[in-house]
């Protein structure tokens, strides 16, 4: 049962272009979500956070974007820049429970 | 700027032994927590702990894991009888509190052979 879903398991984009990156989640009791960046062999790094009560949350090139009635939420990267390749997870929590609940990932490549 | 540790990086052990991974969380934190990836995967949740018990847990966190934060500062976890399909990388995070992020150490790759 795949609480969070990144439908996507890569994507590429040119460098200085806008990156999006989706994510879809089934428990509608989940009011906190977060964007994690992994590098192969590092542990994943926080980059952003939205909380149920907002639907939009902006920190420099990141932006992430949440709209509830779809359980839907997307990070944009702008620009992009190739030190932004990485695997990004989206994360949830909630619903009485603290645990973070991972997807799958989404591998980034921002080509020069 | 503080950070979780971990230690090993990498652990090799022979199937049927135990091993014991270490975890080092942010001092002010109170929310630990254990993950792993297995090569390929996603991350998948363990367990966590807060105020000296296991709070939640997996299915795969079976009784063939526990976890102890043995003096305050430390958080471990312990693989009795490791098997081949524990291989993986294993994660330690913790929090502040259980509405903020959590901080993931850089893992121990654990190989079981």
């Amino acid at each position: 049962d795949q609480q969070v879903k990144q439908n996507s398991p890569s994507l590429s984009v040119q460098e200085g272009r806008i990156s999006i990156l989706n994510c879809d989640y089934t428990n509608s009791m989940f009011d906190y979500f977060l964007w994690y960046k992994k590098y192969p062999a590092e542990g994943p790094t926080f980059l952003i956070s939205i909380s149920s009560i907002k639907d939009k949350n902006e920190d420099g090139r990141f932006t992430v974007f949440l709209n509830k009635s779809a359980k839907h939420l997307s990070l944009h990267i702008v620009p992009s820049q190739p030190g932004d390749s990485a695997v990004y997870f989206c994360a949830a929590t909630g619903a009485g429970s603290y645990q973070l609940t991972f997807g799958k990932g989404t591998k980034l490549s921002v080509i020069p | 700027e503080p950070e979780v540790t971990q230690t090993p990086s990498h652990q090799v052990t022979q199937m049927g032994q135990e091993v014991i991974l270490r975890c080092v969380p942010i001092s002010n934190h109170l929310y630990f927590y254990w993950y792993r990836q297995i090569l390929g995967q996603k991350v998948e949740f363990l367990v966590s702990f807060y105020n000296n018990e296991i709070s939640e847990k997996s299915e795969i966190f079976d009784d063939q894991f526990s976890v102890e934060r043995p003096d305050g500062s430390n958080f471990t976890l312990k693989i009795r009888s490791t098997k081949l399909e524990d291989s993986a990388m294993y994660f330690c995070a913790s929090r502040v509190d259980g509405n903020t992020e959590a901080f993931f150490g850089q893992g121990t790759r654990l190989t079981v052979v």
